[in-house]
């Protein structure tokens, strides 16, 4: 157990639909990032967030929208899902300074 | 803008020999992190290795270890008495201290026995 925990594991939805994907961080981990993997691909950064703030944006579709929680939990919001849209999505968590992330076991997001 | 290129889309190693994977990235900033993620087939992100850009000295971890040259902006990493285990993705990445890391394509390590 990495100590970032994702939910739900498996996902299978139908074209058009709405998904919300549930991070929560390691333990006093401030920062959250979102990935994307598609199949045999490497990962593309989606959205990073410390402690409630948007901190930097990458190529995320205007679709897909995110949020930090007071909690520090973070949710990751899939909309007018499209096929291409399947993947295998990672949330990661870090502290200060960059000594690495702890990522999730990640949710895999079939769309159908 | 922060690039990372992995130019080995596919490697093998017979177990119990050594391996080099290399990685080649861009960047303007002068203080920076860079790492190398293991994926195995349960598709779990393992940080294998760290090596902060101002320390000279190459970070190593057991039998893994890296070449990092700053000015050829350079960093390899070397798997030594290479196990069965050690067949995964490896993904190299870079980052600023503060920022979003960047990740290369991948380079895929078959191990033989």
């Amino acid at each position: 157990d990495s100590g970032v925990t994702q939910t739900p594991k498996h996902l299978i939805t139908a074209t058009g639909q709405r998904v919300t994907l549930r991070c929560s961080p390691r333990s006093g981990d401030l920062s959250v990032y979102w990935y994307q993997q598609s199949l045999d691909q490497g990962l593309q950064f989606l959205i990073q967030y410390y402690n409630g703030e948007e901190r930097a944006k990458g190529n995320i579709l205007e679709r897909f929208s995110a949020q930090q929680f007071p909690d520090l939990h973070s949710e990751l919001n899939l909309s007018s899902l499209e096929l291409g849209d399947s993947a295998l999505y990672f949330c990661a968590s870090s502290g200060t300074g960059n000594y690495g992330y702890t990522f999730g076991s990640g949710t895999r997001l079939t769309v159908v | 803008a922060q690039t990372v290129t992995q130019s080995q889309p596919e490697m093998s190693v017979q177990e119990a020999e050594t391996v080099t994977l290399s990685c080649t990235y861009d960047t303007s900033e002068s203080d920076y992190y860079l790492f190398w993620y293991k994926q195995p087939p349960s598709r779990q992100m393992i940080l294998v290795i760290r090596q902060e850009a101002y320390k000279q000295q190459n970070a190593t971890e057991n039998r893994f270890s890296v070449n990092f040259q700053k000015a050829a902006k350079s960093f390899s990493l070397k798997i030594s008495d290479s196990q069965l285990g050690d067949a995964a993705m490896y993904f190299c990445a870079h980052g600023p201290s503060y920022d979003k890391v960047i990740f290369g394509p991948g380079t895929s390590l078959s191990v033989i026995p």
